[in-house]
């Protein structure tokens, strides 16, 4: 099955430091999500971008299909921008696999 | 409009029980998926239901079920639970399959003694 890649794996930031966290697949994809897990585990959308460029806030996130990777940007980070941080691919309507993620920390 | 919901948050049960799990996706998905997420394994498809019928699976062993009703509303089962059943249970719902933009639950978080 598609094989999905996040790096780094942990990241701690300065409060305002901006960062980009990236998503590697081994295949093509019809589906590219980018997720933000709360400390209570909920999985928030941030992005739904299987190419292209998309802006929303400080966020913004670019995927490069023919290139097999996405990039997720945060800008001027926060303190509420800890946790971790998930992109999911889909291939040929199958099901959805994740990375492992990356754990951001924003210090004050 | 009402987001995802699961039931309950929080589970505690034996080993060798079995457990029920309920999402109720947003209003006019079609599309429920579940995943389960373990520190050791992270996250992982479980199943897919559309129209009551289950789509796609993941590579679980058969105590682990699930099933959909005509209003979208769908339960998961495991049955015969082990320790390694304990994990936060995610469902999701998309307007008609797992290639749409996915809205995800809150979680039910399943702890198995």
């Amino acid at each position: 099955g598609i094989q999905v890649e996040q790096s780094p794996p942990d990241l701690i930031l300065q409060e305002g430091a901006n960062s980009t966290l990236r998503c590697n697949f081994s295949d093509s994809v019809n589906n590219l999500q980018w997720f933000h897990q709360n400390p209570w585990g909920q999985l928030i959308n941030l992005f739904y971008i299987p190419s292209g460029t998309k802006q929303n806030g400080r966020l913004s996130a670019t995927t490069v299909a023919t290139e097999r990777y996405s990039l997720l940007y945060i800008s001027s980070s926060q303190t509420t921008d800890s946790g971790v941080y998930f992109c999911a691919v889909i291939r040929n309507n199958n099901d959805m696999r994740f990375g492992a993620g990356t754990r951001l920390t924003v210090k004050p | 409009k009402a987001g995802v919901t699961q039931t309950p948050r929080y589970l505690i049960k034996t080993r060798g029980q079995q457990v029920t799990l309920s999402c109720s996706p947003i209003s006019g998905h079609r599309s429920v998926s579940w995943y389960q997420q373990t520190p050791g394994q992270g996250l992982q498809f479980l199943f897919e239901y559309f129209s009551e019928t289950q789509r796609n699976k993941g590579n679980f062993p058969g105590r682990f079920s699930g099933r959909q009703f005509s209003n979208s509303r769908s339960e998961m089962n495991v049955s015969t639970l082990e320790l390694g059943d304990s994990a936060l249970y995610l469902c999701a719902s998309s307007f008609s399959g797992v290639w749409n933009e996915q809205f995800f639950g809150p979680g039910t978080r399943l702890t198995v003694l």
